[in-house]
């Protein structure tokens, strides 16, 4: 059973340039999260999709938005890219149980990006 | 607003003596609680976590953890370490109440480095 998977491992940008980051969640999960982990921090909620909607967003501007497929799978968008973008983007995927359970989340190994 | 400080940016250990890895939050509801490890250009893995129930949680690895509700700590602790346990320690929350799929709130790791 393969678990998140991303792609592409890494990449290198320039300011100004756009972007897509994938994720494939692990299978049976319908849930996608996208954390930013810069250097030396810990990770930072972006947002999470569910049924195709974005349900939760962290404090990110607008040049970052997402995308859900019927498949599960999430890709994520950063537009005009900044210096300040390079960092690690995680991924993780859940089962939504419901509203009163506890679902745990499963991470990927991230999309390292470099911005120059 | 959820918050997880992380008292400790750098541990170093010698192999096969105990090691505490200490993390405090804050919260205005309840919470969960959780320890995952990073290990160079890898995502996270989940040592263990606290959802209800007994304050005392033991994970993999070795790692167990206490939750002490009125110190707001759930600080992580192993009676000996390996030279295979150097690895970057998140700890992290997430609010209880709404259940389901929350977002997670990461302290800023702790690297952990086990020596001869």
């Amino acid at each position: 059973d393969a678990g998140v998977t991303q792609s592409p491992t890494h990449l290198i940008k320039t300011r100004g340039q756009q972007v897509t980051l994938r994720c494939s969640p692990k299978s049976g999960h319908d849930t996608v999260s996208w954390y930013q982990q810069a250097l030396g921090q810990g990770p930072q909620f972006i947002f999470q999709y569910y049924e195709e909607e974005e349900r939760q967003r962290g404090n990110f501007p607008d040049r970052f938005s997402g995308h859900q497929f019927p498949n599960y799978s999430s890709e994520l968008n950063v537009n005009a890219l900044l210096l300040g973008d390079s960092a690690l983007y995680l991924c993780a995927s859940e089962y939504e149980w419901g509203v009163s359970s506890y679902n745990e989340q499963f991470f990927g190994p991230g999309t390292r990006l470099t911005v120059l | 607003a959820q918050s997880v400080t992380q008292l400790d940016s750098q541990v170093p250990v010698f192999e096969e003596a105990p090691v505490e890895l200490r993390c405090n939050y804050s919260s205005s509801v309840s919470v969960y609680l959780f320890w995952y490890v990073q290990y160079p250009n890898q995502g996270l893995q989940l040592l263990l976590k606290y959802l209800s129930g007994s304050t005392l949680v033991k994970g993999i690895n070795g790692f167990e953890a206490e939750f002490n509700k009125s110190q707001t700590s759930f600080h992580l602790r192993k009676p000996s370490v390996h030279i295979s346990d150097t690895a970057e320690y998140f700890c992290a929350v997430s609010d209880a109440h709404q259940g389901g799929s929350e977002k997670l709130v990461f302290g800023k790791g702790t690297k952990l480095t086990v020596n001869p």
